[in-house]
């Protein structure tokens, strides 16, 4: 079965700040790995994944994540944080075959003046 | 493009009415999806359907509930009766490509059952 842990339930993180949200993950075989982001009563939105090649990748809003296999992570990083970032965000695992992403429980983020 | 269009966005019932939350995926897209998020769950994935054909059920609480997709722009998800418990956001996602396509979701269903 795959699984995804995101292990901060929220990161207060100051405005110009980098930002930084945790991400592990559990599957067997090559994990499709993807963020995303929900604003207040919205629906999630799609922000980048991965799926092969390059380890860093760039998404929407200035966010970009890293892969990392030997840690089994995919943690979401922002250089200089945004007031307007503050949201909900979710990692999610998928193997490709499937179709069925599995959605992390979600981590706050919250950006302060 | 409109997005994915669910509705009702939000639905106040009471236990053991049927509730029927429907939604229309983005136009081209061929695979579907229903989530239900609360704070103790999550988001869980209930049902999806490809071509409108159900692949996995697998996440469908109970026989209460049940999602049809008689055709590409519509898709529903019935729960009968409704309980306290069923209440929750509920969110259709669509996607074009099956497995390596990002989702796109609807602004969601909130659902209260008194």
């Amino acid at each position: 079965a795959q699984s995804v842990a995101q292990p901060e339930d929220q990161v207060n993180v100051a405005e110009g700040n980098p930002l930084t949200v945790k991400c592990t993950y559990s599957v067997s075989g090559n994990p499709y790995l993807f963020w995303y982001v929900q604003y207040p009563n919205r629906g999630l939105q799609f922000l980048l994944k991965y799926i092969t090649g390059d380890n860093l990748v760039k998404g929407s809003y200035g966010f970009e994540a890293e892969f990392n296999k030997s840690q089994t992570s995919f943690h979401l990083k922002k250089p200089s944080a945004l007031v307007s970032d503050s949201a909900l965000y979710f990692c999610a695992v998928d193997t490709g075959t499937a179709s069925k992403l599995t959605f992390g429980t979600g981590t706050r983020l919250q950006v302060t003046l | 493009d409109a997005g994915v269009i669910q509705s009702p966005r939000h639905e106040v019932t009471e236990m053991g009415q049927e509730v029927t939350l429907r939604c229309k995926p983005i136009s081209g897209h061929n695979s579907l999806f229903w989530y239900r998020q609360t704070m103790m769950r999550g988001l869980e994935l209930l049902i999806y359907f490809n071509n409108n054909v159900p692949i996995d059920d697998s996440g469908m609480p109970e026989d209460r509930f049940s999602a049809k997709m008689p055709n590409a722009s519509f898709s529903t998800l019935k729960i009968q009766p409704s309980e306290p418990r069923d209440s929750a956001v509920y969110f259709c996602a669509s996607s074009l490509k099956r497995g390596l396509g990002e989702l796109f979701f609807g602004e969601g269903s909130r659902l209260t059952v008194l």
